[in-house]
C-alpha cells in the first residue's frame, strides 16, 4: 500500500517561500505515475498545483506556474514543492498525491498558514 | 480551463435514502471524470474513475454515470459513514486538472 507523508513548516511569512516535501513509501517512486501537489484553503475546494514524473518532467497549473517549482529526489523516494512570493491567499492544507491517472493515494495533508 | 459545476451545493437526506449528485462540465470531458469523497480532517478518497468505474474497495452502493458534460454520482442507500463532501474532477483537458466546488451531503 502506497503511503505519502507531507512535511514542512506550518507558518510562512508573507512574500516568503513555502517549501514542502512528500515522502513516498510502500511503492516505487519510479513508476508510471505522476506525483502531485493539491491544496485546499480552509473551508473551500481543491486546487491542483502541479506534478512531477520520476524522469523530472513537470506540469503546473497555469495560475501558479510563475511561482511554483516541483522537484524530485529519486534516491530518497521523495518530491518537493516550492511556492514563492506567498500571500494570505496561499494559506491552505497542502496535500501530496499520486496520480495514475486519477489521484488514488493521498497524504494526510499539512496546514500551511501565511502570516507575519 | 474546464469548469466543473456541482449541484446541489448541499443535499440533506436520511440514512437509507438514495442520493443523486450532479457534476456538469463547461465542455465535453468524454468519460475522463472521477468522484472523490472527503470527510472532515481527512484527505479526499477516490470513489469512481472514468465516470463509472468503482475504485478498489469502494462499496457497490456507489455508482457513477454520464459522459460528455453531464455526470451523476448515485449512492443507492445511504449509510451513516457516507455523509461527507463529494468532489468531481476531470482529466480530459489539462493543465490544469480541475475539481468541482463540492457537494456537501448532510444528515437530515
Amino acid at each position: 500500500q502506497v503511503q505519502l507523508q507531507e512535511s514542512g513548516p506550518g507558518l510562512v511569512k508573507p512574500s516568503g517561500t513555502l517549501s514542502l516535501t512528500c515522502a513516498v513509501s510502500g511503492g516505487s517512486f519510479i513508476s508510471s505515475n505522476w506525483w502531485s501537489w493539491v491544496r485546499q484553503p480552509p473551508g473551500k475546494g481543491l486546487e491542483w498545483i502541479g506534478e512531477i514524473y520520476y524522469t523530472g518532467t513537470t506540469n503546473y497549473n497555469p495560475s501558479l506556474k510563475t511561482r511554483v517549482t516541483i522537484s524530485a529526489d529519486k534516491s530518497r523516494n521523495q518530491f518537493s514543492m516550492n511556492l514563492y512570493g506567498v500571500t494570505a491567499a496561499d494559506t491552505a492544507v497542502y496535500y501530496c498525491a499520486r496520480r495514475g491517472p486519477y489521484f488514488d493515494f493521498w497524504g494526510q495533508g499539512t496546514l500551511v498558514t501565511v502570516s507575519s | 480551463e474546464i469548469v466543473l459545476t456541482q449541484s446541489p451545493a448541499t443535499l440533506s437526506l436520511s440514512p437509507g435514502e438514495r442520493a443523486t449528485l450532479s457534476c456538469r462540465a463547461s465542455q465535453s470531458v468524454s468519460t475522463y471524470l472521477a468522484w472523490y469523497q472527503q470527510k472532515p480532517g481527512q484527505a479526499p478518497r477516490l470513489l469512481i474513475d472514468d465516470a463509472s468505474n468503482r475504485a478498489t474497495g469502494i462499496p457497490a452502493r456507489f455508482s457513477g454515470s454520464g459522459s460528455g458534460t453531464d455526470f451523476t454520482l448515485t449512492i443507492s442507500s445511504l449509510e451513516p459513514e457516507d455523509f461527507a463532501v463529494y468532489y468531481c474532477q476531470q482529466r480530459s483537458d489539462w493543465p490544469p486538472y480541475t475539481f468541482g466546488q463540492g457537494t456537501k451531503l448532510e444528515i437530515k
